[in-house]
């Protein structure tokens, strides 16, 4: 079965740090391009960022670009997002995202990442 | 940076035919893609490349994509359809997905 299951949200002040991770299993992880998508309480889906199979190809969202990091770990099937200097406007459910260049394919549960004093 | 548009709620009888749009300036050109997302769940894409299903989609879901506006076009609609649906497309020219603001649809 495939799977994604992201972890590390929870609540940070502003200007904190934070690292999500996202667990892929029940295929090639490897093989497959992946994305962050989060969403603000009440509020619509936002494209976060995009990284290729090999990591060599990175993509942000104008929004977290210079303070958001995507990386992934293909040996451990792990995907990752470093998020620094933490905003209000940061805070939203964070998803992982396969990307088989048809669409966004598999999501995972979302992992909650509050920024609040 | 592109922008897709959507209408913020649909309401349908059940058995009846929902139509949600996507607005975007000649999204004719790019593939557009559609999630659904219920309460409290992860999005579920259910048309990609602008009229396909992945499998487990229902036959009810089918999509079109010319000129200014893509369509997600639900038959028969069931309360189980209730949920927001969310176009997307690939931005070449900045290199990012875009969203659509989502459509609640609302089984009357």
């Amino acid at each position: 079965e495939v799977q994604l299951v992201e972890s590390g949200g929870g609540l940070v002040q502003p200007g904190g740090s934070l690292r999500l991770s996202c667990a892929a299993s029940g295929f090639t992880f490897s093989s497959y391009e992946m994305n962050w998508v989060r969403q603000a309480p009440g509020k619509g889906l936002e494209w976060v960022s995009y990284i290729s199979s090999s990591g060599s190809t990175i993509y942000y969202a104008d929004s977290v670009k210079g303070r958001f990091t995507i990386s992934r770990d293909n040996a451990k099937n792990s995907l990752y997002l470093q998020m620094n200097s933490l905003r209000a406007e940061d805070t939203a459910v964070y998803y992982c995202a396969r990307d088989p260049a048809a669409g966004l394919d598999c999501w995972g549960q979302g992992t909650l990442v509050t920024v609040s004093s | 940076s592109y922008v897709l548009t959507q209408p913020p709620s649909v309401s349908v009888a059940p058995g009846k035919t929902a139509r949600i749009t996507c607005g975007g300036n000649n999204i004719g050109s790019k593939s557009v893609h559609w999630y659904q997302q219920k309460p409290g769940q992860a999005p579920i894409l259910v048309i990609y490349y602008d009229s396909d299903r992945p499998s487990g989609i229902p036959e009810r879901f089918s999509g079109s994509n010319s000129g200014n506006t893509a369509t997600l076009t639900i038959s028969r609609v069931e309360a189980g359809d209730e949920a927001d649906y969310y176009c997307q497309v690939w931005d070449s020219s900045s290199d990012h997905w875009v969203f659509g603001g989502g459509t609640k649809l609302t089984v009357l």
